[in-house]
């Protein structure tokens, strides 16, 4: 079935430095990445997203990669600071179509020390 | 971004009680609704997929007279555990969906079954 892979599965940057995050998916037909951040007992929150007709987008000190061909995509956060430290996920929504339906990857728990 | 707003927060109930949980979607209205369980330290996984109207979708492998979905508004979908066993004990996220829009998630429900 589609799957996404997600690495690594836990991440210690000390605060200011750069973290990446990268994740392969499976279904070519997948044109929508999104990617979420999660803190302790609260739900997903949508930090940025990229879909397949560009290789590249920024914001501000996130900026995520894609590379269609190969299938991968990453998440670079710089001078992390300690409220990134959460967990973050990436998503490719299944199939080319509009149904919505994400497959998550498995989760990377960033702890950015002071 | 968008709020959805999910309740309750956190249910602590006894075994063979059924649990109703709330996810509205109050800024913009969904035409799909999912709902999700994650398992601490693990990723979400889809359990339905909740089309305004129509009857919800369920994953393999997810029971559908136990988990019963309702999405009787374009703005408010409810899952039912039924007769909920400690098993059922779980993070239970929805998230709310429009065409060509990004998946917004409520912040969870807890539930604890004694």
């Amino acid at each position: 079935g589609e799957n996404v892979e997600q690495h690594p599965s836990t991440l210690s940057v000390q605060e200011g430095d750069s973290a990446v995050i990268k994740c392969t998916y499976s279904d070519s037909a997948s044109n929508y990445f999104p990617w979420y951040k999660q803190e302790l007992g609260k739900g997903p929150q949508l930090i940025i997203d990229i879909r397949s007709n560009v290789g590249e987008k920024k914001d501000q000190r996130i900026a995520v990669t894609l590379n269609k061909t190969a299938k991968h995509f990453s998440l670079h956060i710089t001078e992390t600071q300690p409220e990134d430290s959460a967990v973050y996920f990436c998503a490719a929504r299944y199939g080319s179509g509009n149904t919505g339906k994400l497959i998550f990857g498995q989760g990377t728990t960033l702890q950015v020390k002071p | 971004g968008a709020v959805v707003s999910q309740h309750p927060s956190r249910v602590i109930c006894k075994s063979g009680t059924s649990v109703k949980i709330e996810c509205r979607s109050l800024d913009f209205q969904a035409t799909t609704m999912f709902w999700y369980r994650q398992f601490p330290k693990q990723s979400l996984m889809l359990m339905a997929t909740s089309n305004e109207g129509s009857k919800a979708t369920y994953e393999q492998g997810v029971e559908k007279d136990k988990f019963l979905i309702n999405h009787a508004s374009l703005t408010l979908s409810t899952l039912t555990v039924t007769s909920a066993h400690p098993e059922d004990s779980s993070f239970y996220i929805c998230s709310a969906y429009r065409a060509n829009q990004p998946q917004h998630f409520g912040d969870g429900t807890r539930l604890s079954i004694l």
